[in-house]
């Protein structure tokens, strides 16, 4: 079974532009969850969405959305990008609560 | 809520040397309780978890934790490291109803010969 995947692995953008990411869950999995991992703050959650839905939502400004898609696919969208927003972006799924299942992430360069 | 205290940031250890990372939580609600394992530029790997039932789990390839409730605890142990389990280790915690888990700072094992 394929794992969790994630596009672009790497990104490079300037202050005030906006970015997408896109993740595609373990198929079979409706949990998508969102985390920013920086070398200061560690890895924070973000959001996490199940059946559409956002479930549960991290302490992040509006900036950061996220939506999911009827196949279970996710985006997260970062608008007007800061330089602290540069970080490794990571999406886990999960089919039930006890276990999550990491892609390997998107490396976001702000300059 | 939940928190979680890794309470070293780095862990140096010799190759075939026991090594014990250490991690507390706090929580007012039951939760579950993960060790996650990262190699450089990559994602995060499960190591192990506790669900529930015996207190001591173990993965594939030699590592151990034990949840002692009294002590708030989810101590990882392996008794023979390898040049290999060169990483950076994350204790976390979510609760039994949520999907949000709630990561501790790391701890960065290096092994060396």
């Amino acid at each position: 079974k394929a794992g969790v995947t994630q596009t672009p692995r790497y990104l490079i953008k300037t202050r005030g532009q906006q970015v997408t990411l896109s993740c595609s869950p373990i198929s079979g999995h409706r949990s998508v969850s969102w985390y920013q991992q920086t070398p200061g703050q560690g890895l924070q959650f973000l959001f996490e969405y199940f059946s559409e839905t956002q479930r549960n939502k991290g302490n992040f400004p509006g900036r950061f959305s996220g939506r999911q898609f009827s196949n279970s696919r996710s985006e997260m969208n970062v608008s007007t990008l800061e330089l602290g927003d540069s970080a490794l972006y990571l999406c886990a799924s999960s089919r039930e609560a006890d276990t999550q299942y990491f892609g390997p992430g998107t490396r976001l360069t702000v300059l | 809520a939940q928190s979680v205290t890794q309470l070293d940031s780095q862990v140096p250890v010799f190759e075939e040397a026991p090594v014990e990372l250490r991690c507390n939580y706090s929580s007012s609600v039951s939760v579950y309780l993960f060790w996650y394992v990262q190699y450089p530029n990559q994602g995060l790997q499960l190591l192990l978890k506790y669900l529930s039932g015996s207190t001591l789990v173990e993965s594939i390839n030699g590592f151990e934790a034990e949840f002692n409730k009294s002590q708030t605890s989810f101590h990882l142990r392996k008794p023979s490291v390898h040049i290999s389990d060169t990483a950076e280790y994350f204790c976390a915690v979510s609760e039994q109803s949520g999907y949000a888990l709630n990561f501790g700072k790391g701890t960065s094992l290096l092994v060396t010969p």
